[in-house]
């Protein structure tokens, strides 16, 4: 079966730095994608990988191993609008989005 | 003009009652998802319409019944619902391509309340 696993809360401070991890096992790969979803709003797009490595994004960075089905999002200089879920999902063979359930960060002053 | 509306941003409904969920894209995307979201489960994907015609139905009970009369509209018919079907409703689009898919954009969901 498809899964895509990451941690349901984190708790960080405002101004550190947080790693979200998420593992994945899907039948294909065309690439992983990051959300953020604030209560009561729409998910947004924050990153997508298809090959190996890291993107930057300002204060947000992404990764991917291929290789170990492994994916996490970093997010750096916490601020307090950064509390809000974290998506992760990939796309199959068939071009569907898999999604996790999220990991809700709470940012504590 | 947002890139993806949906409405009404709040319904609720008895168990016998029919009701139509409402959304509409801007992007001149020519893909077009239904996704059910409950509490602390992974966005369930019911339908997708890719070039106004319907490419997936995860098995999805007949008392949801989609449609998409063009590219920049989809509806969500509602009927005999059950109370386990009170869930936010999202609706999103995306442009695909021969190469394959690109990210979504998501409405502001329809919080659904079944009584």
């Amino acid at each position: 079966g498809q899964n895509i696993d990451q941690p349901t809360e984190m708790t960080a401070t405002e101004g550190a730095i947080v790693q979200i991890n998420c593992t994945y096992q899907t039948s294909g790969f065309n690439g992983l994608f990051w959300y953020q979803q604030h209560a009561g709003e729409a998910p947004t797009f924050l990153s997508y990988n298809v090959l190996d490595g890291l993107e930057e994004k300002g204060r947000f960075s992404s990764f991917l191993s291929r290789s170990k089905g492994y994916s996490y999002l970093l997010l750096k200089e916490l601020q307090m609008k950064d509390s809000a879920s974290y998506l992760c999902a990939v796309m199959d063979s068939n071009y569907q989005l898999i999604w996790g359930a999220g990991t809700k960060l709470i940012i504590k002053p | 003009e947002t890139g993806v509306t949906q409405t009404p941003r709040h319904l609720v409904m008895g168990m016998t009652n029919k009701k139509s969920l409402k959304c509409e894209q801007h992007l001149g995307h020519n893909a077009m998802y239904w996704y059910k979201q409950s509490a602390k489960k992974p966005l369930e994907l019911m339908f997708v319409y890719s070039l106004e015609e319907r490419v997936e139905n995860n098995s999805v009970p007949s008392r949801f019944s989609p449609e998409c009369p063009n590219s920049s509209h989809l509806f969500l018919h509602l009927h005999t619902l059950q109370p386990e079907d009170s869930a936010l409703y999202l609706c999103a689009s995306s442009q695909v391509s021969g190469t394959g898919g690109h990210e979504q954009y998501f409405g502001p969901g329809t919080r659904l309340t079944v009584t």
